[in-house]
């Protein structure tokens, strides 16, 4: 199976910053999408992260937010912009390569906005 | 959209015993319901799922259910161990490889040693 990894793990920012979250994938797949998972809760989608084009958001979830880009079928960023402390979550990619709907999540980014 | 309710949300079973964790769905398009473990500080992970042209799939100790007409799926794990102590999520997608998944809200199986 493919090794999917991001970065960073974790991170520490000031409220009214953003932060970039980069998930890099070792094989070419054909599905990316974005979840948020708060302290303690379960996970919920943002977006699926479409290459070559706009991602798409789930209800609640904004562009302007939650800017993502996929140049390529290996790579994917989240930018969580403007933070405040309700921001603090992990930030989870998944990846879909098989377009068969079975999602395989990378580490995580733990982001914590004081 | 899709609404995921999930129960019980805490699982307490002495070692060897069976649990059994019960999910339901709200979109009759739902056609794919995995099943995700996750340990404390880990990512989750695949553990089985179902579609749904299947009733039933058995991976060793744990099994999926399927009932499409009554919209809920559940989890058997079998002769339970410690190393299965974790969070549990189900899920459920309309499929096609293009749609995301909506969770539940996850219980935590407590083994009891």
């Amino acid at each position: 199976s493919a090794v999917i990894s991001q970065k960073p793990s974790r991170d520490i920012c000031q409220r009214g910053t953003s932060l970039t979250i980069q998930c890099q994938v070792d094989s070419q797949v054909t599905m990316m999408f974005w979840y948020r998972q708060q302290p303690g809760q379960s996970l919920t989608l943002i977006a699926t992260a479409n290459q070559g084009s706009e991602a798409t958001y789930e209800s609640g979830f904004v562009i302007d937010k939650f800017p993502i880009s996929r140049p390529n079928l290996t790579f994917s960023t989240l930018t969580v912009s403007n933070m405040s402390p309700e921001d603090s979550s992990i930030y989870l990619c998944s990846v879909d390569w098989l377009a068969g709907n079975e999602q395989f999540f990378g580490p995580g980014t733990r982001l914590t906005v004081l | 959209g899709e609404n995921v309710e999930q129960h019980p949300s805490t699982l307490s079973v002495q070692e060897g015993d069976s649990a059994v964790i019960k999910c339901t769905y709200s979109d009759s398009a739902s056609n794919y319901f995995p099943w995700y473990k996750q340990e404390l500080g880990k990512r989750p992970q695949l553990i089985i799922d179902i579609r749904s042209n299947v009733g039933e799939k058995k991976d060793q100790r744990i099994a999926v259910t399927l009932n499409k007409t009554a919209k809920h799926f559940s989890l058997h794990i079998t002769e339970t161990q410690p190393e299965d102590s974790a969070v549990y999520f189900c899920a459920a997608s309309s499929g096609g490889g293009a749609d995301g998944l909506t969770f539940g809200k996850g219980t935590h199986l407590i083994i009891q040693p």
